[in-house]
């Protein structure tokens, strides 16, 4: 596609209800990242695959947080047992390669009730 | 601890006037790239600085590499209401694909 895409764009959830965020890069985009942004703050890395390898998990909250990309096209952020900290804007960003210019998508919004 | 510390965190000023945003680290970047993000939207990169003191220049918006490569300025030129956004530096931690991003400007340009 043109851009990278994300599903759903808004989320709203019930505290301990599981979630499951996609993310279609850009076709051809050997990278991809996913983000977490606080309202009015930047974003905060949580994790960074190469292809169908998770290269970088470290920004991941906690074991409840689980990402994967098993074809090395679409990838999807999964959060267990939503808490209300889990509350924020979801990014996705692919890029060529490792520290190739990052293009993201618009992000999805998850309210955590 | 933030490893890009942005300033000020949020600017209010009239069409016409100018300003300018900081990035500053304690750390040594080998570049550091601004981007801008508007509500319900993802970042948008608008420049990458790589050699120190290094200075780009995109329409009224001027961007600089610090000499020592720790710290970067935007400056905007008789800012309009379409400059109005949340400007974020960021740079590459390590050699990996981590990108760490500043807290973010919230400007707001009022005609």
């Amino acid at each position: 596609g043109a851009g990278v895409s994300q599903s759903p764009r808004y989320k709203v959830a019930k505290r301990g209800q599981d979630v499951a965020l996609r993310c279609d890069p850009i076709s051809g985009h050997v990278s991809l990242f996913w983000y977490q942004q606080a309202l009015g703050q930047g974003p905060e890395f949580l994790t960074y695959f190469q292809n169908e390898a998770q290269l970088d998990k470290s920004g991941l909250p906690s074991d409840r947080f689980f990402a994967e990309r098993p074809e090395g096209s679409v990838s999807t952020l999964k959060i267990q047992r939503t808490q209300q900290e889990d509350s924020a804007v979801y990014l996705c960003a692919s890029s060529r390669g490792q520290q190739e210019t990052q293009y993201f998508g618009p992000g999805t919004r998850l309210l955590v009730l | 601890t933030q490893l890009l510390e942005q300033s000020p965190q949020f600017l209010s000023i009239q069409e016409g006037e100018n300003l300018t945003v900081y990035c500053n680290s304690s750390s040594v970047f080998s570049s550091l790239q601004w981007y801008r993000q508007e509500p319900g939207e993802g970042p948008v990169l608008l420049v990458t600085v790589v050699t120190g003191g290094e200075v780009k220049k995109l329409k009224r918006l001027t961007f600089q590499f610090g000499d020592a490569r720790k710290d970067s300025s935007l400056h905007i030129t008789a800012a309009q209401p379409g400059d109005t956004g949340l400007y974020l530096c960021a740079g590459y931690y390590n050699q990996g694909g981590k990108l760490i991003f500043g807290q973010g400007t919230e400007l707001s340009v009022k005609p």
